[in-house]
């Protein structure tokens, strides 16, 4: 399995729909997972972070599976400014290691 | 705001010469990251730093060197420039609960 693995996307929905985007991991030792968000040619920022069986955010809920090495991002009432590529991110080697990004999902929210 | 820049924004150089990307830090933060950026790849480590004058490498290290000489300021040179480096690149901090970015470097090897 590779380190970190994502839906490949892109998703296509309109306004108001509720998307869901999976990723899954492989190292069992990680303690702590993120989820960023990145803007065309712009760089990555800290969405969400995931520490425990999940954490809610407004629209936006992260639930972690750690037996299934699976975290996934809800995203309820999707906005036309949600438009962007979602990374999610695991780090190795404790709190100040190596973050280990998946390749994105591309998330487009039509009107 | 973390307070972290990048120079320059885009650079174009030609294959076989040297560059070198700064990043800088108003914060004090004892680790920074340099990542490259490319299509159908994550963000990949080159390098890092915990501190003043200690640097490790990261997964794609090869062809870059990295110096830490104060606090704010992590360099990433390219000793000899190649096509295979033209990418994206983003330093960044780590804050504990994750890591702030740059807003990047777009660098065109030609």
């Amino acid at each position: 399995r590779k380190e970190v693995e994502q839906d490949p996307g892109p998703f296509n929905v309109p306004e108001g729909a509720t998307v869901a985007f999976n990723c899954t991991y492989s190292n069992s030792a990680s303690q702590s997972f993120f989820w960023y968000r990145q803007d065309c040619r712009k760089e990555p920022k800290l969405l969400m972070s995931v520490y425990s069986s999940g954490n809610e955010d407004g629209r936006f809920t992260a639930q972690l599976n750690r037996a299934s090495q699976y975290i996934s991002l809800l995203i309820r009432d999707s906005k036309l400014s949600d438009s962007a590529t979602y990374l999610c991110v695991v780090p190795i080697g404790g709190s100040q290691g190596n973050l280990i990004f998946g390749k994105g999902t591309k998330l487009s929210v039509k009107p | 705001d973390a307070g972290i820049t990048q120079s320059p924004r885009h650079k174009v150089t030609e294959t076989g010469t040297p560059v070198t990307l700064r990043c800088h830090q108003t914060e004090n933060h004892r680790y920074m990251y340099w990542y490259r950026q490319d299509p159908g790849h994550g963000l990949r480590l080159i390098h890092y730093s915990y501190g003043v004058k200690d640097t490790d490498k990261g997964e794609v290290s090869d062809g870059y060197s990295v110096s830490r000489s104060k606090t704010e300021d992590f360099l990433l040179t390219l000793e000899s420039a190649t096509s295979s480096q033209t990418s994206v690149y983003f330093c960044a901090i780590s804050e504990g609960r994750g890591y702030t970015f740059g807003s990047g470097t777009r660098l065109t090897v030609v």
